[in-house]
């Protein structure tokens, strides 16, 4: 079947850095996208990895490991808007999009 | 317009009803979806559109249809709702039906009483 696992939460302090995990089991793989969603709101696109390594992109930063099925977003520098979920998704071999429950992120001063 | 719209923005429907929850963008996108958020779930796929007059299934597409008659405009319609249809919708997307980054409307909150 197809699964994607994340943390339900995590806790994080302002200004401190943070890993968020992301397994993925799908049928066929055509890339690992992270979204941001705040309470509320839609999801907004943060990153895309499709082939293996970090991509950076400013203060955040996404990992992917084809081979271990692995990916992980990198937040730095937490600031207080960083508060929300951030959603894992698998594209399978028919491109669609397979989501995580997503991670909520608290931060905390 | 610029991006995604959604309409309603909410609405509490008895079960039984119809309704349709309308989406339109103006991004000129080949591809569109509908997707569902239940808390404690990820977001599962009703129905997608990769171009105009073309419709295909998703994960959860029982008590769903859709249409794509243009390119703008897809809405989702429930022909007789359910309690287990209360959920957030939302309406997204992409320039392809590719791994192309989607798009997301505001989202619709149903209520199913």
């Amino acid at each position: 079947g197809q699964n994607i696992d994340q943390p339900t939460e995590m806790t994080a302090t302002e200004g401190a850095i943070v890993q968020i995990n992301c397994t993925y089991q799908t049928s066929g793989f055509n890339g690992l996208f992270w979204y941001q969603q705040h309470a509320g709101e839609a999801p907004t696109f943060l990153s895309y990895n499709v082939l293996d390594g970090l991509e950076e992109k400013g203060r955040f930063s996404s990992f992917l490991s084809r081979s271990k099925g692995y990916s992980y977003l990198l937040l730095k520098e937490l600031q207080m808007k960083d508060s929300a979920s951030y959603l894992c998704a698998s594209a399978d071999s028919n491109y669609q999009l397979i989501w995580g429950a997503g991670t909520k992120l608290i931060i905390k001063p | 317009i610029a991006g995604i719209t959604q309409a309603p923005t909410s609405q509490i429907l008895a079960a039984g009803r119809r309704m349709t929850l309308r989406c339109t963008q103006d991004m000129r996108h080949n591809a569109m979806y509908w997707y569902r958020q239940d808390l404690g779930l990820g977001l599962r796929l009703i129905h997608y559109s990769n171009t105009a007059g073309t419709t295909g299934k998703g994960e959860v597409p029982d008590g769903y249809s859709v249409s794509r008659a243009n390119t703008d405009d897809f809405p989702l319609t429930l022909a007789s709702a359910v309690p287990s249809q209360t959920s957030v919708y939302f309406c997204a997307s992409s320039r392809s039906g590719g791994a192309d980054t989607q798009y997301f409307g505001p989202g619709t909150r149903l209520t199913v009483l």
